[in-house]
């Protein structure tokens, strides 16, 4: 079982270029997340999905968007990417008792 | 509204020293409270978890007790070793569960 596996593992891409990063989970998990991970600002929501067909905005959302058409895919697509969305950003699904269980991440680095 | 306040770090240790890592939390009703590692390069793994007041979790030798009292979760370990270092984070979910909310984070180093 592979759990949570996010494609690309990193990218460097110029900004005002478009970007979709992928996260697949194997588990059938209703409930999927996409954080973003600062120095010093720890672990920010920035979008999520209850189940699929339905979005959520979380705490930093502006710049992102997500699509959820089935229960495995939450893509996070930057639709024109800018420096200060260089980041690490990591894809959760939520498990029984709440627990979230985290994908490897993506390092983005936009220039 | 709910959050999650951790000690910064960065937390530096000899091997087989305790380790105490405070976290504490604001919430509305009763969350569930947990703590998740992650060593670099990796994603995060959780370590325990705490679903209701007065539960103890633990895992891999170390505890946390979920303090409604004193709105407390601190994290402990009574030896550390080299390969627990890593970044501790603390965390909470709302009792829907919808939503999670997590500390800045605590880099432990542990030395030899």
């Amino acid at each position: 079982i592979a759990g949570i596996t996010q494609a690309p593992t990193s990218q460097i891409l110029a900004a005002g270029r478009r970007m979709t990063l992928r996260c697949t989970q194997d588990m059938r998990h209703n409930a999927m997340y996409w954080y973003r991970q600062d120095l010093g600002l720890g672990l920010r929501l920035i979008h999520y999905s209850n189940t699929a067909g339905t979005t959520g905005k979380g705490e930093v959302p502006d710049g992102y968007s997500v699509s959820r058409a089935n229960t495995d895919d939450f893509p996070l697509t930057l639709a024109s990417a800018v420096p200060s969305q260089t980041s690490v950003y990591f894809c959760a699904s939520r498990g029984g008792t709440h627990t979230q269980y985290f994908g490897p991440g993506t390092r983005l680095t936009v220039l | 509204g709910n959050s999650v306040t951790q000690m910064e770090g960065p937390v530096t240790l000899s091997e087989e020293a305790f380790l105490t890592i405070n976290c504490t939390y604001t919430a509305t009703g009763y969350p569930s409270l947990f703590w998740y590692v992650q060593y670099p390069g990796e994603g995060l793994q959780l370590l325990l978890k705490a679903t209701k007041a007065d539960d103890k979790g633990s895992n891999k030798g170390f505890e946390a007790t979920y303090r409604k009292e004193t709105t407390s979760f601190h994290l402990e370990k009574g030896s550390v070793q080299v390969s627990d270092s890593a970044v501790y984070f603390c965390a909470l979910s709302e009792n829907t569960g919808n939503q999670f909310y997590f500390g800045t984070g605590t880099s432990l180093t542990v030395i030899p």
